[in-house]
């Protein structure tokens, strides 16, 4: 059973510094894998899909690594600012197109 | 830009009611999915469509039931609602293609 997770939980640091957010999920075989950031209360808006076949994807300050056969994908945030601060999910495509996440990690970017 | 659109962002049911939750996509999609997401659990699946009228169980697909009878639209209905069914719900959709999936801002029902 895919199992996903993120770690850490919760991270606090100050405006500026750039910051690695870590997921890994227990079997190599997805389709692909996703970021999305979710505001208190909200929903979850997509920020980077990497496919199974790629290596990284690229988004203004955002870029997200995809390792399959460690099981490993990190997201990165350069240049962290206030607005930043948001949980982040990861998630991972099995087949039928099933997302499953991880539990998040919390951000706050403090000025 | 693929919009996805729930309802309603809060509702308040009593025990035993019917409860009906409405998600529209404009993009096309063929899949679509309900997910609940409660504090410590997460994000678990209850339904998912592929396509009008076909439906799939998730993870967590008791006490639910969907409807799938235009593309665009896809419905989660309570059949009697209960406590713990007090829940954040969100719907997403996304395309066999691209297969990114895009999600709605959430409903956030309670049921007393």
């Amino acid at each position: 059973k895919q199992e996903v997770t993120q770690i850490p939980a919760a991270l606090s640091v100050p405006e500026g510094e750039n910051l690695v957010l870590n997921c890994s999920f227990t079997d190599s075989a997805i389709y692909n894998l996703q970021w999305f950031r979710q505001d208190p209360g909200k929903g979850l808006t997509s920020l980077l899909l990497i496919q199974s076949s790629q290596r990284e994807q690229t988004s203004g300050r955002l870029n997200a690594s995809l390792d399959k056969s460690s099981g490993r994908s990190t997201l990165y945030i350069a240049a962290s600012q206030p607005g930043d601060s948001a949980t982040y999910l990861c998630a991972v495509m099995r087949d039928t197109d099933k997302l499953i996440f991880g539990t998040g990690t919390r951000l706050q970017v403090f000025p | 830009d693929v919009k996805v659109t729930q309802s309603s962002r809060y509702l308040v049911k009593r025990t035993g009611e019917k409860v009906f939750l409405e998600c529209v996509q404009d993009m096309d999609h063929e899949n679509m999915f309900w997910y609940r997401q409660d504090p410590g659990l997460g994000l678990r699946l209850i339904y998912f469509s592929y396509d009008v009228k076909m439906k799939e169980k998730g993870d967590i697909p008791e006490g639910y039931s969907v409807s799938r009878e235009k593309k665009e639209r896809f419905s989660l209905i309570l059949e009697s609602a209960s406590t713990n069914q007090t829940s954040m719900y969100l719907c997403a959709s996304s395309s066999y293609m691209n297969t990114e999936a895009f999600f709605g801002q959430g409903t956030r029902l309670t049921v007393v």
